[in-house]
């Protein structure tokens, strides 16, 4: 079964970097697409990027001056770096499994994200 | 970016009733290669979201006969019948057409 978990910082100081890690067990990050969405108060959902079977990225561009999206196979894990955070990037991080075919068909269990001094 | 519009915001259902959502996007999602790139996903409360419905109309693995989804190529519904107390969450409609791919605002269901 596949499994992803996030982990990282929950709070971070604003203009610095944001950066987590989603784990994956059950399945190879070199098949598939893997995401980033963040849920902020409210409820509002946003798409940030993703990076693919093969390594390509693709990110959403409200964010492309800010972030990226790497891998490491060896691990089984993929990141998620943003640049310059501000209190509006206080969210919940998600990482997920996505295809066209099936959309986004597992999440991790999300990781609260606040962005204060 | 493709705007998706949901209807209502909020919504109170009785046990056993049925409940159907709305969503509208600002461009078609039928692709050429007729795939309709909508989806539908509830968080339940403390939950991570999960898949309900893919490809407008198709039921995800694990998901009650209960959820359907239908649709056209900019108007979507997202039907419960029989509603039970393990469907309340917020409903999201969203779409895989383009980038951004971009999500509705979600859809309160509380029981009455």
């Amino acid at each position: 079964e596949v499994q992803l978990q996030e982990s990282g910082p929950g709070l971070v100081k604003p203009s610095q970097s944001l950066s987590l890690t989603c784990s994956v067990t059950g399945y190879s990050i070199t098949s598939n697409y893997w995401g980033w969405i963040r849920k902020f108060p409210g409820n509002k959902m946003e798409w940030m990027g993703y990076i693919s079977y093969s390594g390509s990225t693709s990110y959403n561009p409200s964010l492309k001056s800010r972030i990226s999206i790497t891998r490491d196979t060896s691990k089984n894990q993929f990141f998620l770096q943003l640049n310059s955070v501000t209190t509006e990037d206080t969210a919940t991080y998600y990482c997920a499994r996505f295809g066209y075919g099936n959309g986004f068909a597992y999440w991790g269990q999300g990781t609260l994200v606040t962005v204060s001094s | 970016d493709i705007v998706m519009t949901q209807a209502p915001l909020s919504v109170s259902v009785t046990p056993g009733e049925s409940a159907s959502i709305s969503c509208r996007s600002s461009k078609s999602l039928l692709h050429s290669n007729g795939i309709t790139y909508v989806y539908w996903y509830l968080q339940k409360p403390g939950k991570s979201p999960q898949l309900l419905i893919y490809r407008m109309s198709n039921l995800a693995s694990g998901v009650p006969d209960r959820f359907s989804g239908s649709g056209s190529e900019t108007d979507f519904t997202l039907k419960i019948s029989r509603v039970e107390a393990e469907d309340v969450g917020i409903y999201y409609c969203g779409q895989l057409l383009e980038n951004p791919y971009t999500f509705g605002a979600g859809t309160k269901l509380e029981l009455k």
